[in-house]
Protein backbone atom coordinates (compact mmCIF):
# COMPACT_ATOMS: atom_id res chain seq x y z
CA UNK A 1 0.00 0.00 0.00
CA UNK A 2 0.82 3.75 -0.11
CA UNK A 3 3.63 5.19 2.44
CA UNK A 4 4.00 8.69 2.91
CA UNK A 5 7.32 9.92 4.41
CA UNK A 6 7.77 13.56 5.77
CA UNK A 7 10.77 15.60 6.22
CA UNK A 8 12.36 17.40 8.72
CA UNK A 9 9.83 16.24 11.60
CA UNK A 10 10.86 20.06 13.33
CA UNK A 11 11.22 23.32 11.67
CA UNK A 12 12.99 26.49 12.83
CA UNK A 13 12.66 29.76 11.41
CA UNK A 14 13.01 33.17 11.40
CA UNK A 15 10.18 35.71 10.54
CA UNK A 16 10.88 36.60 7.34
CA UNK A 17 12.46 33.03 6.32
CA UNK A 18 11.14 30.85 4.15
CA UNK A 19 9.97 26.98 4.88
CA UNK A 20 10.06 24.12 2.82
CA UNK A 21 8.83 20.61 3.79
CA UNK A 22 8.79 17.41 1.47
CA UNK A 23 7.47 14.60 1.45
CA UNK A 24 7.62 11.02 -1.04
CA UNK A 25 5.28 8.76 -1.18
CA UNK A 26 5.85 5.01 -2.72
CA UNK A 27 2.45 4.70 -4.86
CA UNK A 28 3.10 5.79 -8.32
CA UNK A 29 -0.88 5.34 -9.02
CA UNK A 30 -1.59 8.36 -6.46
CA UNK A 31 -2.90 11.37 -7.83
CA UNK A 32 -3.83 13.57 -4.97
CA UNK A 33 -1.77 15.46 -2.80
CA UNK A 34 -2.91 17.93 0.11
CA UNK A 35 -1.38 19.89 2.52
CA UNK A 36 -2.68 20.93 5.87
CA UNK A 37 -2.04 22.76 9.17
CA UNK A 38 -3.15 21.91 12.56
CA UNK A 39 -3.32 24.76 14.97
CA UNK A 40 -3.16 23.32 18.43
CA UNK A 41 -6.65 22.06 19.76
CA UNK A 42 -8.03 22.40 16.11
CA UNK A 43 -8.72 19.94 13.24
CA UNK A 44 -6.54 19.97 10.87
CA UNK A 45 -7.35 22.64 7.91
CA UNK A 46 -6.67 21.91 4.11
CA UNK A 47 -4.00 24.94 2.69
CA UNK A 48 -3.03 24.14 -0.12
CA UNK A 49 -3.83 20.60 -2.66
CA UNK A 50 -1.86 19.79 -6.19
CA UNK A 51 -3.42 17.14 -8.57
CA UNK A 52 -0.54 14.26 -10.32
CA UNK A 53 -1.43 16.82 -14.04
CA UNK A 54 0.17 19.50 -12.43
CA UNK A 55 3.55 20.51 -11.25
CA UNK A 56 3.38 23.83 -8.94
CA UNK A 57 0.43 25.10 -8.04
CA UNK A 58 0.65 28.64 -5.72
CA UNK A 59 -1.54 30.90 -3.52
CA UNK A 60 -0.06 33.71 -1.92
CA UNK A 61 2.74 32.95 0.52
CA UNK A 62 2.20 29.24 -0.43
CA UNK A 63 3.42 27.16 -2.93
CA UNK A 64 3.24 23.26 -3.69
CA UNK A 65 5.57 21.45 -6.29
CA UNK A 66 5.34 17.96 -7.65
CA UNK A 67 7.59 15.67 -9.13
CA UNK A 68 6.05 12.05 -10.19
CA UNK A 69 9.06 10.81 -11.84
CA UNK A 70 11.08 10.95 -8.21
CA UNK A 71 7.38 10.49 -6.64
CA UNK A 72 7.95 13.97 -4.02
CA UNK A 73 6.27 16.79 -3.33
CA UNK A 74 7.22 20.31 -1.63
CA UNK A 75 5.25 23.06 0.42
CA UNK A 76 7.10 26.14 0.17
CA UNK A 77 5.96 29.15 2.42
CA UNK A 78 7.54 32.58 1.88
CA UNK A 79 8.03 35.44 3.81
CA UNK A 80 7.06 33.16 6.97
CA UNK A 81 5.17 34.66 9.92
CA UNK A 82 4.89 33.68 13.61
CA UNK A 83 0.95 32.50 12.99
CA UNK A 84 2.38 30.58 10.42
CA UNK A 85 3.19 28.26 13.22
CA UNK A 86 1.53 25.16 13.39
CA UNK A 87 2.22 20.90 12.42
CA UNK A 88 1.78 20.56 8.93
CA UNK A 89 0.71 17.25 7.24
CA UNK A 90 1.48 15.95 3.59
CA UNK A 91 -0.79 13.48 2.05
CA UNK A 92 -1.54 11.07 -0.74
CA UNK A 93 -4.46 10.04 -2.12
CA UNK A 94 -5.78 7.74 -5.38
CA UNK A 95 -8.94 8.51 -5.54
CA UNK A 96 -11.54 11.37 -5.16
CA UNK A 97 -12.34 14.52 -3.05
CA UNK A 98 -9.47 13.37 -0.57
CA UNK A 99 -10.89 10.44 0.71
CA UNK A 100 -8.47 7.27 1.63
CA UNK A 101 -5.84 9.36 1.96
CA UNK A 102 -2.51 8.48 3.90
CA UNK A 103 -0.73 10.57 5.89
CA UNK A 104 2.95 11.98 6.45
CA UNK A 105 3.81 12.11 10.39
CA UNK A 106 3.62 15.78 10.24
CA UNK A 107 6.01 18.69 10.59
CA UNK A 108 5.89 21.06 13.53
CA UNK A 109 6.90 24.52 12.17
CA UNK A 110 8.25 27.24 14.59
CA UNK A 111 8.78 30.68 13.02
CA UNK A 112 10.13 33.40 15.84
CA UNK A 113 10.24 36.97 15.46
CA UNK B 1 -21.58 28.89 8.11
CA UNK B 2 -19.92 25.74 6.85
CA UNK B 3 -19.16 23.15 9.36
CA UNK B 4 -18.51 20.00 10.93
CA UNK B 5 -19.87 19.24 14.44
CA UNK B 6 -18.62 15.78 16.22
CA UNK B 7 -20.35 15.25 19.70
CA UNK B 8 -19.66 14.38 22.37
CA UNK B 9 -16.16 16.48 22.31
CA UNK B 10 -14.58 14.77 25.19
CA UNK B 11 -15.94 11.12 26.65
CA UNK B 12 -14.11 8.79 29.03
CA UNK B 13 -15.72 5.19 28.79
CA UNK B 14 -15.00 1.80 30.05
CA UNK B 15 -13.64 -1.44 27.95
CA UNK B 16 -16.59 -3.00 26.53
CA UNK B 17 -19.01 -0.58 26.31
CA UNK B 18 -20.41 -0.37 23.24
CA UNK B 19 -20.25 3.77 22.02
CA UNK B 20 -21.30 5.99 19.37
CA UNK B 21 -19.69 9.62 18.15
CA UNK B 22 -21.92 11.50 15.65
CA UNK B 23 -20.57 13.77 13.45
CA UNK B 24 -22.91 16.20 11.18
CA UNK B 25 -22.04 18.06 8.00
CA UNK B 26 -24.09 21.13 6.88
CA UNK B 27 -22.22 21.31 3.15
CA UNK B 28 -23.86 18.67 1.20
CA UNK B 29 -20.97 17.50 0.62
CA UNK B 30 -21.05 13.49 -1.14
CA UNK B 31 -17.56 12.32 0.78
CA UNK B 32 -16.91 12.07 4.84
CA UNK B 33 -14.27 10.39 6.21
CA UNK B 34 -13.14 9.30 9.98
CA UNK B 35 -9.36 9.45 11.22
CA UNK B 36 -7.88 8.96 14.29
CA UNK B 37 -4.34 11.02 15.30
CA UNK B 38 -1.86 9.23 17.89
CA UNK B 39 1.27 11.16 19.13
CA UNK B 40 4.02 9.07 16.93
CA UNK B 41 1.39 7.99 14.02
CA UNK B 42 -0.04 11.12 12.35
CA UNK B 43 -3.75 10.99 11.00
CA UNK B 44 -4.45 7.31 9.94
CA UNK B 45 -8.45 7.05 8.20
CA UNK B 46 -10.50 4.69 9.60
CA UNK B 47 -13.89 4.84 7.23
CA UNK B 48 -14.83 6.99 4.42
CA UNK B 49 -17.91 7.30 2.61
CA UNK B 50 -18.05 8.12 -1.41
CA UNK B 51 -22.05 8.62 -0.51
CA UNK B 52 -25.10 7.57 1.25
CA UNK B 53 -25.00 3.57 1.91
CA UNK B 54 -21.40 3.50 -0.12
CA UNK B 55 -18.75 3.21 2.84
CA UNK B 56 -14.73 1.59 2.81
CA UNK B 57 -12.57 0.66 4.94
CA UNK B 58 -9.24 2.93 5.50
CA UNK B 59 -6.13 2.15 6.85
CA UNK B 60 -7.14 0.79 10.65
CA UNK B 61 -10.75 0.06 10.30
CA UNK B 62 -10.60 -3.05 13.00
CA UNK B 63 -12.47 -2.04 15.76
CA UNK B 64 -14.74 0.46 14.58
CA UNK B 65 -18.24 0.16 12.56
CA UNK B 66 -19.48 3.39 10.41
CA UNK B 67 -23.22 4.10 8.71
CA UNK B 68 -24.17 6.61 6.04
CA UNK B 69 -28.07 6.76 5.97
CA UNK B 70 -27.74 10.53 5.18
CA UNK B 71 -26.17 12.48 3.23
CA UNK B 72 -25.48 15.09 6.16
CA UNK B 73 -24.18 12.21 9.12
CA UNK B 74 -21.56 10.16 9.12
CA UNK B 75 -21.96 8.37 13.01
CA UNK B 76 -18.55 5.95 14.16
CA UNK B 77 -19.63 3.11 16.54
CA UNK B 78 -17.39 1.45 18.40
CA UNK B 79 -19.29 -1.88 19.71
CA UNK B 80 -16.58 -3.09 21.84
CA UNK B 81 -14.34 -0.27 23.19
CA UNK B 82 -10.59 -1.31 23.67
CA UNK B 83 -7.85 0.70 25.60
CA UNK B 84 -5.91 0.92 22.33
CA UNK B 85 -8.65 2.78 20.53
CA UNK B 86 -8.02 5.67 23.16
CA UNK B 87 -7.21 8.72 20.70
CA UNK B 88 -8.21 12.15 19.46
CA UNK B 89 -11.01 11.37 16.38
CA UNK B 90 -11.80 13.93 13.82
CA UNK B 91 -14.81 13.64 11.22
CA UNK B 92 -14.20 15.79 7.44
CA UNK B 93 -16.17 16.10 4.97
CA UNK B 94 -15.09 17.03 1.33
CA UNK B 95 -16.38 17.80 -2.10
CA UNK B 96 -14.88 18.44 -5.78
CA UNK B 97 -14.05 22.28 -5.79
CA UNK B 98 -13.34 22.13 -9.76
CA UNK B 99 -10.18 22.23 -11.37
CA UNK B 100 -8.75 19.47 -9.46
CA UNK B 101 -9.10 20.97 -6.25
CA UNK B 102 -11.07 19.78 -3.46
CA UNK B 103 -13.32 21.67 -0.45
CA UNK B 104 -12.72 19.94 2.37
CA UNK B 105 -13.31 20.80 6.16
CA UNK B 106 -12.85 18.56 9.51
CA UNK B 107 -14.60 18.66 11.96
CA UNK B 108 -13.18 20.21 15.54
CA UNK B 109 -12.56 16.34 16.78
CA UNK B 110 -13.52 13.70 19.85
CA UNK B 111 -10.87 12.94 22.55
CA UNK B 112 -12.03 9.45 23.57
CA UNK B 113 -10.39 7.85 26.37
CA UNK B 114 -11.13 3.91 26.85
CA UNK B 115 -10.50 2.45 30.41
Amino acid sequence: GENVEQHPSTLSVQEGDSAVIKCTYSDSASNYFPWYKQELGKGPQLIIDIRSNVGEKKDQRIAVTLNKTAKHFSLHITETQPEDSAVYFCAASRKQAGTALIFGKGTTLSVSS
Amino acid sequence: EAQVTQNPRYLITVTGKKLTVTCSQNMNHEYMSWYRQDPGLGLRQIYYSMNVEVTDKGDVPEGYKVSRKEKRNFPLILESPSPNQTSLYFCASSRVAGLGSYEQYFGPGTRLTVT
